[in-house]
């Protein structure tokens, strides 16, 4: 079965504190791995992707196939990372039809 | 340039009653998308469009649940028969073919009394 779990629903943390979103998947193939965010009161939008390996506001996320996780970090978090992220997969051999939601985590930083 | 649309922005509608929920995708986007935001499913996929047709509609929660596309462009979500447990946010996504990479739409609030 394909499923994605963010096993916390609120993350709460301090100005300047590091941040790691957990991201775990299932699947039996080779999925391709994302991060979506969703500030308050705006749309649903890319962060980044595990094929680019980029970094996007501070963010990076390593694809491990081992431990099949794909967390997201950031060394020093800001006010302004606020937001709801939510991990999600594609499977490949579905021809990119379609993504595969985590539940979302909430970040909270505090001043 | 002009992001994903949707109309309306909300929607209330009596239980029983139909109700169109369209999208407006980025120009040029072949591959159409229709998710559901709800808070005890969180976001669920419900139909992809690869120009007007719809290789996959596995997320369809029901018969009374359909949606189109014409002209590889705008796509209609139709929902017969409403019930109070279809209230979510339907948010539509475009993308180039067909890609993980989606732009989404503001998305469309229905609440069904």
């Amino acid at each position: 079965a394909q499923r994605v779990t963010q096993p916390e629903k609120l993350l709460s943390v301090f100005k300047g504190a590091p941040v790691e979103l957990k991201c775990n998947y299932s699947y039996s193939g080779s999925p391709e791995l994302f991060w979506y965010v969703q500030y308050s009161r705006q749309r649903l939008q890319l962060l980044l992707r595990h094929i680019s390996r980029e970094s996007i506001k501070g963010f990076t996320a390593d694809l491990n196939k081992g431990e099949t996780s794909f967390h997201l970090k950031k060394p020093f978090a800001q006010e302004e990372d606020s937001a709801m992220y939510y991990c999600a997969l594609v499977p490949l051999s579905g021809g990119y039809n379609k993504l595969i939601f985590g539940a979302g985590t909430r970040l909270a930083v505090h001043p | 340039g002009a992001g994903v649309s949707q109309s309306p922005s909300n929607k209330v509608t009596e239980k029983g009653k139909d109700v169109e929920l369209r999208c407006d995708p980025i120009s040029g986007h072949t591959a159409l998308y229709w998710y559901r935001q709800s808070l005890g499913q969180g976001l669920e996929f419900l139909i992809y469009f690869q120009g007007n047709s719809a290789p996959d509609k596995s997320g369809l929660p029901s018969d009374r649940f359909s949606a189109e596309r014409t002209g590889g462009s705008v796509s209609t979500l139709t929902i017969q028969r409403t019930q109070q447990e279809d209230s979510a946010v339907y948010l539509c996504a475009s993308s180039y073919q067909g890609s993980g990479e989606q732009y989404f739409g503001p998305g469309t609030r229905l609440t069904v009394t």
